[in-house]
């Protein structure tokens, strides 16, 4: 089975510019997370969603925002984008009944 | 709220000794603790984690971590290192009923030949 995959790898931006990252989770998990890791740092959390609904949601300003579609793929886009954006975004899945939460590879960026 | 402390922000080890990475947690409820490896421009990879069961807890890789709640803390051993090893590793804590995961800053281990 696939794990947790999440595209675009990489990519550059320009502030003010908007991005969407975008993830599949693994197959049968109806959750799906988002966290920020910024070079140097520990993951952050940024939304939690599970069944299309937001569950949960870090301390991050309103630029961000997220959404899960029906077949449990979610979106992060995130406006305005300043040079403190710039982060690895890692996207994770979980199913119901367990709490264990795989990651995927994460999306590189970079604003400039 | 939970959170966990890395006690070491940098681990070097020869190639053969033991490692030990400590990590101190805080939670107000029964925690879920887990320690993810993260490679160099790679995601994180899950070692292992303690859900309430058994407090010495066996994971990939030859790692193991030990859960002491009288010391709230979790830290993670390898008898012996390799230099795949070398690596971030992360002590993570999540409330039971609560998926969010609250990470440490993280411990680099560098494994010397």
């Amino acid at each position: 089975d696939a794990g947790v995959t999440q595209s675009p790898t990489h990519l550059i931006k320009t502030r003010g510019q908007q991005v969407t990252l975008r993830c599949s989770p693994i197959s049968g998990h109806k959750s799906v997370s988002w966290y920020q890791q910024v070079l140097g740092q520990g993951p952050q959390f940024i939304f939690q969603y599970y069944e299309k609904e937001e569950r949960g949601r870090g301390n991050f300003p309103d630029r961000f925002s997220a959404r899960q579609f029906p077949n449990y793929s979610s979106e992060l886009n995130v406006n305005a984008l300043l040079l403190g954006d710039s982060a690895l975004y890692l996207c994770a899945s979980s199913g119901h009944l367990e709490n264990t939460i795989y990651f995927g590879e994460g999306s590189w960026l970079t604003v400039v | 709220a939970q959170s966990v402390t890395q006690l070491d922000s940098h681990v070097s080890v020869s190639e053969g000794t033991p490692v030990l990475l400590r990590c101190n947690y805080s939670s107000s409820y029964s925690p879920s603790l887990f320690w993810y490896v993260q490679h160099p421009n790679k995601g994180l990879q899950l070692l292992l984690k303690y859900t309430s069961a058994a407090t010495l807890v066996k994971g990939i890789n030859g790692f193991e971590a030990e859960f002491k709640k009288s010391e709230t803390s979790f830290h993670l051993t390898k008898p012996s290192a390799h230099m795949s090893d070398a690596a971030e590793y992360f002590c993570v804590v999540s409330d039971r009923n609560d998926y969010k995961l609250s990470f440490g800053a993280g411990t680099t281990v560098t494994v010397r030949a």
